[in-house]
């Protein structure tokens, strides 16, 4: 157990739709970070929050947005939902800065039909 | 762009059979090197981060090296229970709180009893 939670677990929805997936960092880590993983192009980047404010991002949508909250935990928020966005999400969080693995959540599956 | 590749991209071994993943990248200004394990259907697991050229680490049958252009997973007397797949990260952090990671699409390592 990483120590990261994630919910939920499971979402299944239609497309153009909404959703939000909301995940808890580790005690004591400041840095909460998004990933998608899908069959055919692996873990990508999607989006880092330290300490409430965003850091870095990458190939994330414009139909995709997160927040980082003053309590740290974080929600991404999926709008507008296509088939192609079927895939695992993923939570990791570190302490942050120059030093810190990141650790990760057990991840939300996301199918949309 | 940042990129890292890793090979093979499966492997069969016999139990107790040895032998090395490797991960080749190209992440300007390398702010450490990670390897992660991960079951199907779960979060990646973190096992180890080498910061510079020589560097190695170990836990249990496994042990990470560094080179200044790519890092292997050495795997010893592997046992059944290690089949997972691995995934190779580079970290740019140029910036302080600016972690993104950029992964391989990891090697899918089975172990035959």
């Amino acid at each position: 157990d990483s120590g990261v939670t994630q919910t939920p677990k499971h979402l299944i929805t239609a497309t153009g739709q909404r959703v939000t997936l909301r995940c808890s960092p580790r005690s004591g880590d400041l840095s909460v970070y998004w990933y998608q993983q899908s069959l055919d192009q692996g873990l990508q980047f999607l989006i880092q929050y330290y300490n409430g404010e965003e850091r870095a991002k990458g190939n994330i949508l414009e139909r995709f947005s997160a927040q980082q909250f003053p309590d740290l935990h974080s929600e991404l928020n999926l709008s507008s939902l296509e088939l192609g966005d079927s895939a695992l999400y993923f939570c990791a969080s570190s302490v942050g800065g120059r030093a810190g693995e990141q650790f990760f959540g057990p991840g939300t599956r996301l199918t949309v039909l | 762009e940042d990129q890292v590749t890793q090979s093979p991209e499966a492997l069969r071994l016999q139990e107790g059979e040895s032998s090395s993943l490797n991960c080749s990248y190209t992440v300007s200004g390398l702010r450490g090197l990670f390897w992660y394990r991960q079951d199907p259907g779960k979060g990646p697991e973190f096992l180890f981060t080498l910061y510079s050229a020589g560097e190695e680490k170990e836990k249990e049958r496994l042990k990470a090296t560094l080179t200044k252009k790519e890092s292997f997973l050495h795997i010893t007397a592997p046992k059944p229970e290690d089949s997972a797949t691995y995934l190779c990260a580079g970290r740019e952090g140029s910036n302080f709180g600016n972690e993104k990671l950029t992964f391989g699409t990891g090697t899918r390592l089975t172990i035959i009893p």
